[in-house]
């Protein structure tokens, strides 16, 4: 198994793009979520899923859109990329309270 | 207003002796918990957890405390090794789809 995969590993982006981050899990787990770390700080929930066709904000949705089409993917998707994002990227799975995570996205706004 | 809280930001211990990390957080509502290790460039990974209605789990050089009543764990790590050098996060777990809110972190470096 590859468990949770992520791409792409790092991107640079100017103020105002917008991209997509991948995820993917093949461990059939029902729950996805998207976090996000800033230096010297702890994870922030983004996004969740609960399963296909169910997403939810966490804490720092502004500026994030999900979907969740089939079970094995979540992407992340930024609109008018800000400063204010760059940022570690974690996606994550669970098949109930423990969670297992991808290798993250370093993503810089310039 | 941070719901986990991890005061100390780092830790040293030399080899063999005990690591204590510590947490505390204050959401009644939070009825699991996890510590999760870090290194760098790469994602947390579990590490061991808690269910609200134990004061103690145990695992290998590992074991979590749990005090409801002082909303406070620890994480105690006997004997450390140089290869437990890592960021630790305290994590809690609420709401129907377990989403987790996170510490800070605890930088620990274990000395050789």
């Amino acid at each position: 198994n590859a468990g949770v995969t992520q791409t792409p590993k790092f991107r640079i982006l100017k103020i105002g793009q917008s991209m997509t981050l991948q995820c993917a899990q093949d461990m059939n787990h029902n729950y996805m979520y998207w976090y996000r770390q800033d230096p010297g700080m702890g994870l922030k929930l983004i996004y969740y899923s609960v399963g296909a066709g169910i997403t939810d904000k966490g804490e720092v949705p502004n500026g994030y859109n999900v979907s969740r089409s089939t079970t094995e993917d979540f992407p992340l998707r930024l609109e008018l990329a800000a400063p204010s994002q760059t940022s570690v990227y974690f996606c994550a799975s669970s098949p109930g309270v423990e969670q297992f995570f991808g290798p993250g996205t370093r993503l810089t706004v310039l | 207003d941070q719901q986990v809280k991890q005061n100390s930001p780092s830790l040293s211990v030399q080899e063999g002796r005990i690591s204590i990390l510590n947490c505390d957080y204050t959401n009644s509502m939070f009825d699991y918990f996890l510590w999760y290790k870090k290194y760098p460039a790469e994602g947390p990974t579990f590490l061991i957890s808690i269910s609200s209605i134990k004061d103690k789990n145990e695992d290998g050089r590992f074991t979590v405390f749990l005090n409801k009543s002082a909303k406070h764990l620890s994480l105690h790590i006997v004997p450390s090794q140089p290869g437990d050098s890592a960021v630790y996060f305290c994590a809690a777990a609420s709401g129907s789809a377990r989403q987790l809110t996170f510490g800070s972190g605890t930088q620990l470096t274990v000395l050789p």
